[in-house]
């Protein structure tokens, strides 16, 4: 099964800073990466897919990039509620679906 | 709107059984693939299982942490997507949610809250 590892973890940071969170995958899987965002008790969120396209109703400061084993998830302005764990995930050759270990984003 | 409700969690004995329910709401849950995907205490994401749509056979995948003791079934005509979980291990403690592929197989674009299992004697 494909691998995915997620840097940093955590992550501190201020409201208005830009964020970056990178995950690798262990083989090319081309654009086949999800971003999710996950608070406690919460239905997780899709707030990316196919590496770079926003999912609808996901504000514009999300952003995503890459292809084949790295990628990138942007925050370019962070706001209070952008605190939160994010998880890629890889659809490229499934099951079984794996999901990154997780950044969670702190206040600094 | 799009809505999955889970319910059923709760505290069971290792070795013993127990049925998650999800209930869909908002789109045509007979069209699409549903999963469950759950999340251990201090732990990430872990996809459980999912079943496709009766258009792709209605059939079933599931994680290797889970196969053989985990099933899941559907009742279409309630909108209803059960995980039957047995001979339950205390690493399957979790909180499990239920997630729908409507967009693009693969990608979990609509998820429930939740439901915690907690296994213990």
């Amino acid at each position: 099964a494909i691998q995915l590892t997620q840097s940093p973890s955590p992550l501190s940071a201020s409201v208005g800073d830009r964020v970056t969170i990178t995950c690798r995958a262990s083989q090319d899987i081309s654009s086949s990466l999800a971003w999710y965002q996950v608070k406690p008790g919460k239905a997780p969120k899709l707030l990316i897919y196919d590496a770079s396209s926003l999912q609808t109703g996901v504000p514009s400061r999300f952003s995503g990039s890459g292809f084949g084993t790295d990628f990138t998830l942007t925050i370019t302005s962070l706001q209070p509620e952008d605190f939160a764990t994010y998880y890629c995930q890889e659809f490229n050759n499934y099951p079984p679906f794996t999901f990154g270990p997780g950044t969670k984003v702190d206040v600094k | 709107e799009v809505q999955l409700v889970e319910s059923g969690g709760g505290l069971v004995q290792p070795g013993r059984s127990l049925t998650l329910t999800c209930k869909a709401s908002g789109f045509t849950f007979g069209d699409y693939t549903m999963n469950w995907v759950r999340q251990a205490p201090g732990k990430g994401l872990e996809w459980v299982g999912f079943i496709r749509s009766q258009a792709y056979g209605g059939t079933t995948e599931f994680a290797a942490s889970v196969e053989g003791r985990f099933s899941i079934s559907r009742d279409d005509s309630d909108n209803i997507a059960y995980l039957h979980m047995n001979s339950l291990k205390r690493e399957d403690t979790a909180v499990y949610h239920c997630a729908s592929f409507t967009m693009i197989v693969g990608v979990f674009d609509y998820w429930g809250q939740g439901t915690p299992v907690t296994v213990s004697s």
